[in-house]
């Protein structure tokens, strides 16, 4: 069973513009991961929050985590049309030993 | 460079075959894992391993098995009991076990595809 579902599904922005992707989840989580996908490709690992975090920051990401509503959201700012992909967030849920992707969001950037 | 290798890209398979998608890591990661997507939907965990010689079944299992013979090698079989096999699967391993990889994530390869034909 996947564990949370983002929104919206797909999303498609002008270059430059800031794109924001939710997620939402249905357990306690030890910490929530977000990932892009490129059309065809592996996933890539973009940034971790842990579970006692409520933002953090990498470059032009910025990750929220809201623990007591179960949701966090990702922001890429000042976008590029190299930002097009799908992105997903997973959650590693409390005693667990593995990742639970939701269903991602397909970003496009328009140059 | 370390990384994770899948192969091969594109598997086709007949009615009533087994096939075996190969995953292999030079990173030292204790964990592997395999996924499933498919159109529209998120991962789906099949099996994951955590350690040489024992693996877990996720949410998918049927009509999967695997193997972890060697630390490097995580084997995915997909058997004639999976009635519905076309997806792009993909492997990803982790350095620790337990609780996902803090700080770094997971790494993936980059997928193959399957097709029943």
């Amino acid at each position: 069973s996947q564990q949370g579902e983002e929104d919206p599904q797909a999303l498609s922005i002008q270059e430059g513009e800031n794109a924001t992707m939710n997620c939402s989840y249905k357990t306690s989580i030890n910490n929530l991961q977000w990932y892009r996908q490129n059309s065809g490709r592996g996933l890539v690992h973009l940034i971790l929050i842990r579970s006692n975090e409520r933002e953090k920051h990498s470059g032009r990401l910025r990750v929220t985590l809201d623990t007591s509503k179960k949701s966090s959201s990702l922001l890429i700012t000042a976008s590029r049309a190299a930002d097009t992909a799908s992105y997903f967030c997973a959650t590693v849920r409390t005693g667990a030993n593995n990742l639970f992707f939701g269903t991602g969001t397909r970003l496009t950037v328009i140059p | 460079d370390g990384g994770i290798t899948q192969s091969p890209k594109y598997l086709f398979r007949k009615e009533g075959q087994n096939v075996t998608l190969s995953c292999e890591q030079n990173l030292n990661h204790d964990a592997m894992y395999w996924y499933r997507q498919d159109p529209g939907q998120g991962l789906r965990l099949i099996y994951y391993s955590q350690i040489v010689n024992d693996f877990q079944k996720g949410d998918i299992a049927e009509g999967y098995s695997v193997s972890r013979e060697k630390k490097e090698s995580f084997p995915l079989t997909v058997t004639s009991a999976q009635k519905n096999p076309t997806a792009f699967y993909l492997c990803a391993s982790s350095p620790y076990a337990l609780q996902g990889a803090e700080g770094r994530g997971y790494t993936f390869g980059s997928g193959t595809r399957l097709t029943v034909v």
